[in-house]
Parts: C-alpha cells; sequence; structure tokens
C-alpha cells in the first residue's frame, strides 16, 4: 500500500526566506502528484500538479518537482510571506487508481 | 472561478443517527470523491463515482456508508447510523476527467460531530 510521509512536521521561518518542503513516497507507481494547502479548520486549495513524466512545475513564487524513481517530491517556495502560513499537503494518485493517498502534512509558520 | 461547495459546514447528531452529507461538485466535472480527515490525522480516501456508481472505495467504506448523486449536481454521503469515530471533517472533490486536467478539487468540507 502506498505510504506518502512529508518531512519536516512543522517548519518556522523568517519572512523572506526561501523553503523546501519534501514529500517522499513508496511506491514509484504513480499516475501524478498534487500539492495542496489547507488552512485551520478549511478545505484544500490545489496549488500544483504535476504528472508523473514531468519533472518541475511552477506557478508564481512555487515550484514543485518530482523524481519518481527515487520516490520523492518537492515544494520550493520563494520569498516566503506571512500569508503562506497553513499546513502543506502532498497526495499521491496511483498508476491505474482514482483517489489520492495524503501525506502527514508540514505545517508552515512565517514570521513577519 | 468555479468551485465545489458542501453543507453543511457543521453538523452535529447523535450516535445511532443518519446524516447526509450534501456536495455541488463543479458543473461538467465526471469525477466525485469523498475523503475524510479524523483531527490530526491524514485525509483519508472514501469512495470515488464516476458514471453513476461507485468506481473506488477504501477499507473505511463499509455497509454504513452509501452515496448518491440523485440530481444532476448534488453529490451525496449517507451515514446510516453514527458512531463516535465516525466524527471527522469530510470533504467532497470532483475532477474533469476530460483528459486535459488531472487536478482533484477539493470543497470546504462539513466537520461531522458525534455525541
Amino acid at each position: 500500500k502506498q505510504e506518502v510521509t512529508q518531512i519536516p512536521a512543522a517548519l518556522s521561518v523568517p519572512e523572506g526566506e526561501n523553503l523546501v518542503l519534501n514529500c517522499s513516497f513508496t511506491d514509484s507507481a504513480i499516475y501524478n502528484l498534487q500539492w495542496f494547502r489547507q488552512d485551520p479548520g478549511k478545505g484544500l486549495t490545489s496549488l500544483l500538479l504535476i504528472q508523473s513524466s514531468q519533472r518541475e512545475q511552477t506557478s508564481g513564487r512555487l515550484n514543485a518537482s518530482l523524481d519518481k524513481s527515487s520516490g520523492r517530491s518537492t515544494l520550493y517556495i520563494a520569498a516566503s510571506q506571512p500569508g503562506d502560513s497553513a499546513t502543506y499537503l502532498c497526495a499521491v494518485r496511483q498508476t491505474g487508481a482514482n483517489n489520492l493517498f495524503f501525506g502527514t502534512g508540514t505545517r508552515l509558520t512565517v514570521i513577519p | 472561478e468555479p468551485e465545489v461547495t458542501q453543507t453543511p459546514s457543521h453538523q452535529v447528531t447523535q450516535m445511532g443517527q443518519e446524516v447526509i452529507l450534501r456536495c455541488v461538485p463543479i458543473s461538467n466535472h465526471l469525477y466525485f470523491y469523498w475523503y475524510r480527515q479524523i483531527l490530526g490525522q491524514k485525509v483519508e480516501f472514501l469512495v470515488s463515482f464516476y458514471n453513476n456508481e461507485i468506481s473506488e472505495k477504501s477499507e473505511i467504506f463499509d455497509d454504513q456508508f452509501s452515496v448518491e448523486r440523485p440530481d444532476g449536481s448534488n453529490f451525496t454521503l449517507k451515514i446510516r447510523s453514527t458512531k463516535l469515530e465516525d466524527s471527522a471533517m469530510y470533504f467532497c472533490a470532483s475532477r474533469g476527467g476530460d483528459g486535459i486536467t488531472d487536478t482533484q478539487y477539493f470543497g470546504p468540507g462539513t466537520r461531522l460531530t458525534v455525541l
């Protein structure tokens, strides 16, 4: 069964810093990987989706990379802002399946 | 921008009662999902629905649970006889299935509290 792990569980950085969030998965037979943002008590906002054939995707200050063979993805956030404070979740969709397997999340705090 | 909506935002019920959680997926999306997140735990898949039938379900989705698309816009999750351990945030999601975008879009969730 696919297991998705995110390290670190929590991260606190001063405003303006660049940072990297990590996601690892045990089964490399994935169809795609999605990064989400979750604010406390709220729903999940999709940030980026990377197909298994892609190496990276960019949206504004966010850049997600995927190394399928090693079972890793990273989310790079440039010039962090206090509004980036949230929990970031990665989720993988297995080849031949419909559903997402979610990681444990990284709780990010950006200090003004 | 189109979005998934869910009602109610919070539902409190007594153990053993039936609850129905409602979702309006993004129009023209073809795949619909229910996930849940117990407080402090991972988001877990419950069920996916396509072409008016369940396409996949997890071990969590036992006979207590059922899903329905009663009309062209709503997608519901019914829990027949709620247990304390059903307390969680329930998220509905939808996906286009048009072969162009694979992104799953999530609703704001319904917080279910079973007393």
